[in-house]
């Protein structure tokens, strides 16, 4: 089973561009490039998505390049509360059922 | 908007009990998942499923089941639990299917131990 590949974790301080990058190899072509946040104790949380290229919102950026194969979250001026576990998700085909994975997630600690 | 609720918070079973973990959505979403993830792990797919009557085994089924006879509603049955079902269960519904243009809402989770 394809997997996705995170940084286990990272160390950045408040006010920091921070990138976290997630390879996945194995990404079906119409499949679309997820990001979560997890606090503890709770459910994930979206935090962006796309499909290729560059994708902004208020929160991130995502950069894509053109094979796919990786992916880059970028989350500009981090402050303390966003420590917290970045997860991709990409969806993989196998036989008939879709596998969507969750990379194994990016313990991400923003110090001040 | 309620979103997505599960219950129970928490459970404690003893090996060999059975239990239903209930997901109910009223965000009209087709697409409904479970997940597990155990301490210091991501998520991994159990079930999912793209409608009412339909399922489909996700990762890792072995020792669950699901049924999907509306909307709203999706649990998940443990029959003959075992430890290596201890773990964080997380249900989710979309409107597409997650891996293509979408975004997934996920509840609190239920925390459950067997012992």
């Amino acid at each position: 089973l394809a997997k996705t590949t995170q940084p286990i974790s990272m160390d950045s301080y408040e006010g920091q561009e921070v990138n976290i990058t997630c390879s996945h190899n194995n990404i079906a072509t119409n499949d679309y490039i997820t990001w979560y946040q997890q606090f503890p104790s709770q459910g994930p949380r979206f935090i962006i998505q796309g499909y290729k290229t560059k994708v902004t919102n208020e929160v991130a950026s995502l950069f894509i390049p053109a094979d796919r194969k990786s992916s880059t979250l970028s989350l500009p001026r981090v402050s303390l509360s966003d420590t917290a576990v970045y997860y991709c998700l990409v969806g993989f085909h196998s036989g008939s059922a879709r596998q969507l994975t969750f990379g194994s997630g990016t313990q991400l600690t923003v110090l001040p | 908007n309620a979103g997505v609720t599960q219950t129970p918070k928490f459970r404690i079973l003893k090996i060999g009990q059975s239990m239903t973990l209930q997901c109910t959505q009223d965000m009209n979403h087709n697409y409904m998942y479970w997940y597990r993830q155990d301490p210091g792990m991501g998520l991994k797919l159990i079930y999912y499923s793209v409608g009412a009557g339909i399922t489909d085994k996700g990762e890792v089924p072995n020792g669950y089941n699901v049924s999907r006879s509306t909307t709203e509603d999706f649990p998940l049955r443990l029959e003959l639990a075992a430890p290596s079902q201890t773990s964080v269960y997380f249900c989710a519904s979309s409107s597409h299917l997650a891996a293509v243009d979408n975004e997934q809402f996920f509840g609190p989770g239920t925390r459950l131990t067997v012992l």
